[in-house]
């Protein structure tokens, strides 16, 4: 199957401060990018859908000017959590599909963050 | 409302054969989607199924009824490493995963 790479996968920061999370599709031009967040013993949780070019749709109930993301590229899109508190503590993954609606989505490795 | 059910947990024996069950409710249907997920990792991909009947992988084999909203995962010679949860996700008419809340496979000796 097709690569994506996230990174990092683990990241300790301190509360207040902002953390970009990275998510790479390495053999194929992902035309679409999820963002997932999972909280322990839970499902995952849509956070966010980008296309390529253009502004990310948030879920309901997800702050997009605390959650940043930006997917300028076919290869690339990243998440910001800014002003990171504790509760934002959660494992973070990101998925992505290339062109075509009914294709798999291949997902990163995901991050674990911990806010201190 | 969209809403996909699956096992909270299920125990089996290695070496022996589980099933298991997906329902799903979602605006419109592009297909079903099987994920493994071990703690603390991404979910891997498993099984993608948009028309009825069973496709065969290996140990893994995956069965869809749209109409009667269902799939089955089955597992055959189980194996410890395949102490996991499993996830169940329906894609609806605008191409978004449903997820279901996993099924943990305990696997016993």
């Amino acid at each position: 199957g097709a690569v994506v790479s996230q990174h990092p996968s683990r990241v300790i920061c301190k509360s207040g401060t902002s953390v970009k999370i990275e998510c790479r599709s390495l053999d194929f031009q992902a035309t679409t990018m999820f963002w997932y967040r999972q909280f322990p013993k839970q499902s995952l949780m849509l956070m966010a859908t980008s296309n390529e070019g253009s502004k990310a749709t948030y879920e309901q109930g997800v702050e997009k000017d605390k959650f940043l993301i930006n997917h300028a590229s076919l290869t690339l899109s990243t998440l910001t959590v800014t002003s990171a508190h504790p509760e934002d503590s959660s494992f973070y993954i990101c998925s992505a599909r290339g062109e075509g609606g009914d294709t798999e989505a291949f997902f990163g490795q995901g991050t674990r963050l911990t806010v201190v | 409302g969209q809403n996909i059910d699956q096992p909270t947990e299920m125990t089996a024996t290695e070496g022996a054969i589980v099933q298991i069950n997906c329902t799903y409710q979602t605006s419109g249907f592009n297909g079903l989607f099987w994920y493994q997920q071990h703690a603390g990792e991404a979910p891997t991909f498993l099984s993608y199924n948009v028309l009825d009947g069973l496709e065969e992988k290996g140990r893994f084999s995956s069965f869809l009824s749209r109409s009667k909203g269902y799939s089955y995962l089955l597992l055959k010679e189980l194996q410890m490493k395949d102490s996991a949860s499993y996830l169940c996700a329906s894609m609806d008419s605008n191409y978004q995963l449903i997820w279901g809340a996993g099924t943990k496979l305990i696997i016993k000796p």
